[in-house]
């Protein structure tokens, strides 16, 4: 099955840096990779996903990149915010999960 | 548009007691999905349904482990009996088809406490 591994685990930037997190992923057929973000005790939201006929997709001060070579997609943040503070997931093919990232914007 | 709906929040029980969580996904949506949530780490699909059929079990335990999703729209999952291990967030999502690219929305789960 697929296995996703997710890093850093924990990420602390200071108020306006850029935040970046890497995901890799090994089932070579995956083609959908979605970025959720949990704040403490609430549900996951879906922040923004790639679909893997492209490499790139931003939103915002919210990018994703997608390297289908190498088989690892990044989650990068601009210009961060304390309301940024939260856990991040990537998933990968067959729902599976990252294990997270804890990011803390310093103010 | 409402969102997925879940009950009860939260729930304690004694080990080796049963317990039961339930799922009213999105109005329209033909894929459910639960997940188990262990503090720290990121959600594990345990069992996907399309309609009312199952797509994928593979990782619910079944010996404990039990979900039905009688008439295609809400679901239930029961636990019985409860170990001290199964002590996490037990989320439900949906999706419109239940395609691989398909956006999933999640509930806001149900906090298990096994004590």
């Amino acid at each position: 099955g697929e296995n996703v591994e997710q890093h850093p685990s924990t990420l602390s930037v200071q108020e306006g840096d850029s935040a970046v997190i890497k995901c890799t992923y090994s089932d070579s057929a995956s083609n959908y990779f979605p970025w959720y973000k949990q704040e403490l005790g609430k549900r996951p939201q879906l922040i923004i996903d790639i679909r893997s006929n492209v490499g790139e997709k931003k939103d915002q001060r919210i990018a994703v990149t997608l390297n289908k070579t190498a088989k690892h997609f990044s989650l990068h943040i601009t210009e961060t915010q304390p309301e940024d503070s939260a856990v991040y997931f990537c998933a990968g093919h067959q729902l599976t999960f990252g294990s997270g990232t804890q990011l803390t914007v310093l103010p | 548009e409402a969102g997925v709906a879940q009950s009860p929040r939260y729930k304690i029980i004694e080990k080796r007691q049963s317990v039961a969580f339930w799922c009213n996904p999105i109005s329209g949506h033909a894929t459910l999905y639960w997940y188990q949530q262990i503090l720290g780490q990121g959600p594990k699909l345990l069992i996907q349904f399309q309609n009312n059929g199952v797509v994928d079990d593979s990782q619910l335990p079944k010996d404990r482990f039990s979900a039905e999703r009688l008439k295609g729209v809400d679901s239930t999952l029961k636990i019985q009996p409860a170990k001290l291990e199964d002590s996490a967030v037990y989320l439900c999502a949906s999706s419109l088809l239940g395609t691989t690219t398909d956006t999933q929305y999640f509930g806001p789960g149900t906090r298990l406490t096994v004590l």
